[in-house]
């Protein structure tokens, strides 16, 4: 079966620290693609990150970083000096095609709160 | 470019009643995928739309229906609403199908604000 677990529902920080969104992921496949979308108070999901099951390379964007390790199926994602418009739920998700079953099975979500 | 725009933006509905939501996707998108959005549930998948023929379904009830035209843009239908219903329904548009991925790798979703349905 697939599925995308994320642990921690709420998370909640002071402006400035670091932060980790943990989300482990289930799946039979060797192809598989990754993503991360962050949800703001306004409503629509923003894609953040995608990333298929070959290529293991952590990846860095500004104050965002994502260590996707395969040995542990997780594809975590850090904050760095996290600010207030930082305060959004995040999504992870996998995309998967198994027995031509299309699919993008999400996880329920990480609240994060950053306060000033 | 515009953005996906769902209408409308709000509505209250009460038991029994029917609603209709609509969903424009970005210029050029051709699947149009629907999801349900509560506390509890997070995002469940309704349906995905590509070329005015449903591809894929989730696990929904008969009630949830939905529609593409020939412009890419998309409706669904809840009928006979139940208090559970209430919810964020989010619209997602994507070049090529949004669910599952391709030789040339899985589509990024862009996402609408959402259409809330608040049934009473």
């Amino acid at each position: 079966a697939q599925k995308v677990t994320q642990a921690q529902t709420e998370i909640s920080v002071v402006e400035k620290e670091d932060v980790t969104l943990d989300c482990v992921y289930e799946t039979r496949d060797t192809t598989y693609y990754l993503f991360w979308y962050k949800q703001p108070p306004s409503g629509e999901l923003v894609f953040l990150i995608r990333r298929n099951s070959f290529d293991e390379q952590n990846e860095i964007s500004g104050r965002y970083s994502w260590n996707f390790q395969k040995s542990t199926s997780s594809f975590n994602f850090t904050i760095t000096a996290s600010q207030v418009v930082d305060s959004a739920v995040y999504f992870c998700a996998l995309s998967s095609n198994a027995g031509n079953n299309r699919k993008l099975i999400w996880g329920l979500g990480t609240s994060l709160a950053v306060n000033p | 470019k515009a953005g996906v725009t769902q209408t409308p933006r709000y509505l209250i509905k009460t038991r029994g009643q029917q609603v209709t939501l609509s969903c424009s996707p970005i210029s050029g998108h051709r699947s149009v995928s629907w999801y349900q959005q509560t506390p509890g549930q997070g995002l469940q998948f309704l349906f995905e739309y590509f070329s005015e023929t449903q591809r894929n379904k989730g696990n929904f009830p008969g009630r949830f229906s939905g529609r593409q035209f020939s412009n890419s843009r998309s409706e669904m239908n809840v009928s006979t609403l139940e208090l559970g219903d209430s919810a964020l329904y989010l619209c997602a548009s994507s070049l090529a199908r949004g669910q599952g991925f391709t030789s040339s790798g899985a589509n990024v979703l862009t996402f609408g604000a959402g259409s809330r349905l608040t049934v009473l």
